[in-house]
């Protein structure tokens, strides 16, 4: 089975902490992974790609663990903006992607 | 900067109805992909398309379900004698490169079957 895994949430954070999200994949026959942000009614945008020794985007860091088939995503000092659902994604051999449920984000004033 | 779109942005049809549900993709792109978000659940995968022809598909992807590139730039979604549970969001979605990997989404057509 391929399945992707997140905690739905919802994470109500205050602006300016730090969160993390996590997602675990079950099928170990999986090539890349992604983060996607995806505001309300609106389409998926893709956020990182998540490459095997970790990588950074600003305040956005991505981690992956192919032993234990998981991925993270860390925000720092968290804005507003940031605000939305965001999906874990999996492609697995071939050219089919996977999506997890979402994790709801809500930064506070 | 360059973009998907998709047209019609909500769609309402009667059950057991035909619906065709279009894509620009990016001129560029190679590869083509619609996926379906029922409300409230996760995004899904239904088919990838390259070289005119499927390349992948899922399982809710079956014979009522067909896809086209019928010229150079539009990419369609049919789905013959529709059901109340077709419902969903319909995203198309476009890629340049297989090893890239990142896909541009549309934003989406709203399906209703009543």
């Amino acid at each position: 089975r391929k399945e992707v895994e997140q905690d739905p949430g919802p994470f109500n954070v205050p602006e300016g902490a730090t969160v993390a999200f996590n997602c675990t994949y079950s099928n170990s026959a999986s090539q890349s992974f992604f983060w996607y942000r995806q505001d309300c009614r609106k389409e998926p945008k893709l956020l990182m790609s998540v490459y095997s020794s970790g990588n950074e985007d600003g305040r956005f860091t991505a981690q992956l663990n192919r032993a234990s088939q998981y991925i993270s995503l860390l925000i720092r000092d968290s804005k507003l903006s940031d605000s939305a659902t965001y999906l874990c994604v999996v492609k697995y051999t071939g050219n089919q992607f996977y999506f997890g449920t979402g994790t709801s984000l809500t930064v506070i004033p | 900067e360059p973009e998907v779109t998709q047209t019609p942005s909500h769609q309402v049809t009667q059950m057991g109805q035909e619906v065709i549900l279009r894509c620009v993709p990016i001129s560029n792109h190679l590869y083509f992909y619609w996926y379906r978000q029922i409300l409230g659940q996760k995004v899904e995968f239904l088919v990838s398309f390259y070289n005119n022809e499927i390349s992948e598909k899922s399982e809710i992807f079956d014979d009522q379900f067909s896809v086209e590139r019928p010229d150079g730039s539009n990419f369609t979604l049919k789905i013959r004698s529709t059901k109340l549970e077709d419902s969903a969001m319909y995203f198309c979605a476009s890629s340049s490169d297989i090893s890239y990997n990142e896909q541009f989404f549309g934003p989406g057509t709203r399906l209703t079957v009543l």
